[in-house]
């Protein structure tokens, strides 16, 4: 079965740097997402992505968030100067659809934040 | 975000009897709602979805239940079965937005 897949699986990082997350989605989706969950907190909506530009974000994707997808298989998100709190699992998810559409996850990238 | 509320953070359930998990929903504009199943160190997985035109919708084992008035879902696994063991998630979205927001998660695990 199609996957979405993620790497790193984990990222240790210095506050102040840059970061970026690496995701391919299943390829014959046209909807991209970024979630994330805080250590025993909630999965939290970040950001969705189609037709190579933002659709919708949350108020925690600042400018120091960014999304990309440079070719046809890669979707990236990229934190410009991390902070301690930014230390999460970040999940990557795809859909066929944008609405009523269920996303696909992948296994996520454990970012720290030191 | 309390839009959407797991109240139970943790059940266990004998291996073959029915899992029942419960989500509440505040908002009111909500109409499609998703289940997920977690296991550690994996992402989310999708298993089961209903949109709030239905009252109910069945894959398998898994009935996922949909009360609108009451503004609340369940899901019912029956017969649970040890790889039931994991964290589910509720979610829950509008028509017109692409974000989930979702529950808190309830921890179920399956006794042999």
């Amino acid at each position: 079965e199609p996957e979405v897949t993620q790497t790193p699986s984990h990222q240790v990082t210095q506050m102040g740097q840059e970061v970026i997350l690496r995701c391919v989605p299943i390829s014959n989706h046209l909807y991209f997402y970024w979630y994330r969950q805080i250590l025993g907190q909630k999965v939290e909506f970040l950001v969705s992505f189609y037709n190579n530009e933002i659709s919708e974000k949350s108020e925690i994707f600042d400018d120091q968030f960014s999304v990309e997808r440079p070719d046809g298989s890669n979707f990236t998100l990229k934190i410009r100067s991390t902070k301690l709190e930014d230390s999460a699992m970040y999940f990557c998810a795809s859909s066929v659809e944008g609405l009523f559409s269920p996303l696909h996850f992948g296994n996520g990238t454990r970012l720290t934040v030191t | 975000d309390q839009q959407v509320k797991q109240n139970s953070p943790s059940l266990s359930v004998q291996e073959g009897r029915i899992s029942i998990l419960n989500c509440d929903y505040t908002n009111s504009m909500f109409d499609y709602f998703l289940w997920y199943k977690k296991y550690p160190a994996e992402g989310p997985t999708f298993l089961i979805s209903i949109s709030s035109i239905k009252d109910k919708n069945e894959d398998g084992r898994f009935t996922v239940f949909l009360n609108k008035s009451a503004k609340h879902l369940s899901l019912h696994i029956v017969p649970s079965q040890p790889g039931d063991s994991a964290v589910y998630f509720c979610a829950a979205s509008e028509s017109n937005d692409y974000k989930l927001s979702f529950g808190a998660g309830t921890t179920v695990t399956v006794r042999a």
